[in-house]
């Protein structure tokens, strides 16, 4: 199994391109998220699914769009791409809540720069 | 202040050495998780508890829930354990949203 795939590994953007980060996952997690870490900050989340057909946003939403068409897929997109959003981005999965309380799994991000 | 506080925020020591790096959070939680990200940047889960203590191989977990604490041990460190450990809890109220430290970072010298 491969787990969880990002791609690409590494983007320059100029302001205000538009770009799709792309994550597809193996294991037919329900659970997908994404995140952002900046340096010297905690993983803050961005969006989230717990399903197909099913988003909501996080800490951070703005300036980023979200799709969950299939279990397998979780795209992040950048509209108008902006200086703030130069960081490393991460896509986890996870089985979800309950008794197993299992943990997440991720990606090996996507180290993005706005310049 | 951040709901998920670790320390210290960076860490060095020598072969051998016993490592400890403490996690402090200020919510209700379901479960405390420790991470390892290493240089390169890929993200691994060591560990996933909601009471007492885990070990696996080196490393042993601990959580305390009345004073809302845990620590990550490392027995016997070498430099291959250089990486950034991370503490994110699952708040009660957060369903299966993690909330994150902001890690701390271990360089273990030969």
């Amino acid at each position: 199994n491969a787990g969880v795939t990002q791609t690409p590994k590494f983007r320059i953007l100029k302001i205000g391109q538009s770009m799709t980060l792309q994550c597809t996952q193996d294991m037919n997690h329900n659970y997908m998220y994404w995140y952002r870490q900046d340096p010297g900050m905690g993983l803050k989340l961005i969006y989230y699914s717990v399903g197909a057909g099913i988003t909501d946003k996080g800490e951070v939403p703005n300036g980023y769009n979200v799709s969950r068409s299939t279990t397998e897929d979780f795209p992040l997109r950048l509209e108008l791409a902006a200086p703030s959003q130069t960081s490393v981005y991460f896509c986890a999965s996870s089985t979800g809540t309950g008794v197993s309380n299992q943990p997440q799994h991720f990606g090996d991000g996507t180290r993005l720069s706005i310049l | 202040k951040n709901e998920v506080e670790q320390s210290p925020q960076n860490l060095t020591a020598q072969e051998g050495e016993f490592i400890t790096i403490n996690c402090s959070y200020s919510v209700g939680i379901s479960a405390l998780h420790w991470l390892q990200q290493h240089p390169g940047g890929g993200i691994v889960s060591l560990f996933m508890l909601s009471s007492g203590k885990k070990k696996h191989g080196r490393l042993i977990a601990t959580i305390n829930i009345q004073e809302k604490h845990s620590s990550l041990h490392i027995t016997a460190s070498h430099p291959r354990d250089s990486a950034v450990y991370i503490c994110a809890v699952r708040q009660e109220t957060s369903g299966s949203r993690l909330t994150f430290g902001e890690g701390t970072q271990l360089t273990v010298n030969p």
